[in-house]
């Protein structure tokens, strides 16, 4: 079964760190991998994408790392800020085009 | 360049009625896909139209089908609703081109009573 998980599930930190979301996914042969925010109660908002032959992708101060061998991505969010705060999702579209998606981490900025 | 959007924004039904969402797909993208989304879970994928086809499932009942339109634009219809069937409906369209990228709708959230 295909799967994704996403550590830690809730994450408290004060504005200003940086901080990394882990997410681990059991298919190597992926397609691409997305980052996704998502505001309570809102739609997904596109953050990053990895392709399947890339390492890394940046936008900002957000950089994603896709590691296929390991089945590991990291969402690397430098110097946060109360705006970030939201749920991070990660999810990989599989060779069948079905994208698998993680539960998320909850992320809450400290002012 | 219009985004995707979805209609109703929210929707209550009972149990055993019909329901019918809508999604209208970004601009130049011809394939639409579906998700639920239960609280506290992440989006569960439903299926994925391309070209007015359907091209591929994930595991939901019958009960639950879809169309898409020669503008690419898509329905998503559940039958005999279930108090189970509450969540946020998310669409998202995509380019085959683009490397398949994502872009979602602000769906709809339903319940059922």
């Amino acid at each position: 079964k295909q799967e994704v998980t996403q550590i830690p599930a809730a994450l408290s930190v004060p504005e200003g760190e940086n901080l990394v979301l882990n997410c681990s996914f059991t298919d190597s042969a992926i397609y691409n991998l997305q980052w996704f925010r998502q505001d309570p109660g809102k739609g997904l908002t596109s953050l990053l994408l990895i392709q399947s032959s890339q390492r890394e992708q940046t936008s900002g101060r957000l950089n994603a790392s896709l590691d296929k061998s390991s089945g590991r991505s990291t969402l690397y969010i430098a110097a946060s800020q109360p705006g970030d705060s939201a749920t991070y999702l990660c999810a990989f579209m599989n060779r069948d085009d079905k994208i698998i998606f993680g539960k998320g981490t909850r992320l809450h900025i400290l002012p | 360049e219009t985004g995707v959007t979805q209609s109703p924004t929210h929707l209550i039904k009972t149990r055993g009625q019909q329901v019918t969402l809508r999604c209208s797909s970004q601009s130049g993208h011809n394939t639409v896909s579906w998700y639920q989304q239960a609280l506290g879970q992440g989006p569960q994928f439903i299926f994925q139209y391309y070209r007015e086809e359907e091209n591929g499932r994930g595991n939901f009942p019958p009960r639950f089908s879809g169309l898409q339109f020669p503008n690419y634009s898509s329905e998503l219809n559940v039958n005999a609703l279930e108090l189970d069937d509450s969540a946020l409906y998310l669409c998202a369209s995509s380019e085959p081109g683009l490397y398949n990228e994502q872009f979602f709708g602000p769906g709809t959230r339903l319940t059922v009573l």
